[in-house]
């Protein structure tokens, strides 16, 4: 099943503590993304790659940190994690950049930071 | 930044009856593009249109695109409780490195 793979679905953890989240996606995409979902905001682009080891800054990289050494992975790192990234996080993968191909959504990460 | 406005943000209807909901931006997008998410879930792609003024149905639903690119609306016929959820579009950019989202159109529709 063509898929993108989020984990964890839930995660819990303290201030400064880094964490990563992993995404997999199955569909040989070459674009992928990273976003955030916070009531009130909508969806807001963290990060995104268009390629292996070609990633570039959304609208809110800031504690943020991403890697594509593969194409079919794209971790979402945080350093030291802080309240204010309390938040829905998605990964989303296209086999364009975006403007045809339609995004395929993971079910989510709901971080919260304590 | 380009922005995306939905309106409305908040539609509560029976079962049975029609709905429209609004996309408009003052920029031009290449395409737009119409998510629904339900809760616990992801967006999940409905359809994407490209072309000023182009039509496009997917059974009850209607999209539509505006002629100047810049505002497209989502028209459901015959509204049924399985069309509830969360209505995003979502506009790509000329360069297409990223789709900016509406803040979304919470729809519910009650038996």
């Amino acid at each position: 099943e063509a898929q993108v793979t989020q984990n964890p679905r839930y995660l819990i953890t303290v201030t400064g503590k880094k964490l990563t989240v992993t995404c997999s996606q199955n569909m040989n995409h070459e674009y992928m993304s990273w976003y955030r979902q916070d009531p009130g905001l909508g969806l807001r682009q963290i990060y995104y790659s268009m390629n292996v080891e070609v990633t570039d800054k959304g609208d809110v990289p800031e504690g943020y940190k991403v890697s594509r050494k593969e194409k079919r992975n794209f971790p979402l790192i945080l350093e030291s994690p802080s309240p204010n990234q309390t938040s829905l996080y998605f990964c989303a993968s296209s086999p364009t950049r975006g403007r045809f191909g339609g995004y395929t959504f993971g079910s989510g990460t709901r971080l919260t930071v304590v | 930044t380009q922005l995306l406005e939905q309106s409305p943000q908040f539609l509560s209807i029976q079962e049975g009856e029609n709905l429209t909901v609004y996309c408009n931006s003052s920029s031009v997008f290449s395409s737009l593009q119409w998510y629904r998410q339900e809760p616990g879930e992801g967006p999940v792609l409905l359809v994407t249109v490209v072309t000023g003024g182009e039509v496009k149905k997917l059974k009850r639903l209607t999209f539509q695109f505006g002629d100047a690119r810049k505002d497209s609306s989502l028209h459901i016929t015959a509204a049924q409780p399985g069309d509830t959820g969360l209505y995003l579009c979502a506009g790509a950019e000329a360069a297409g490195n990223k789709l900016t989202f509406g803040g979304g159109t919470r729809v519910l529709v009650k038996p």
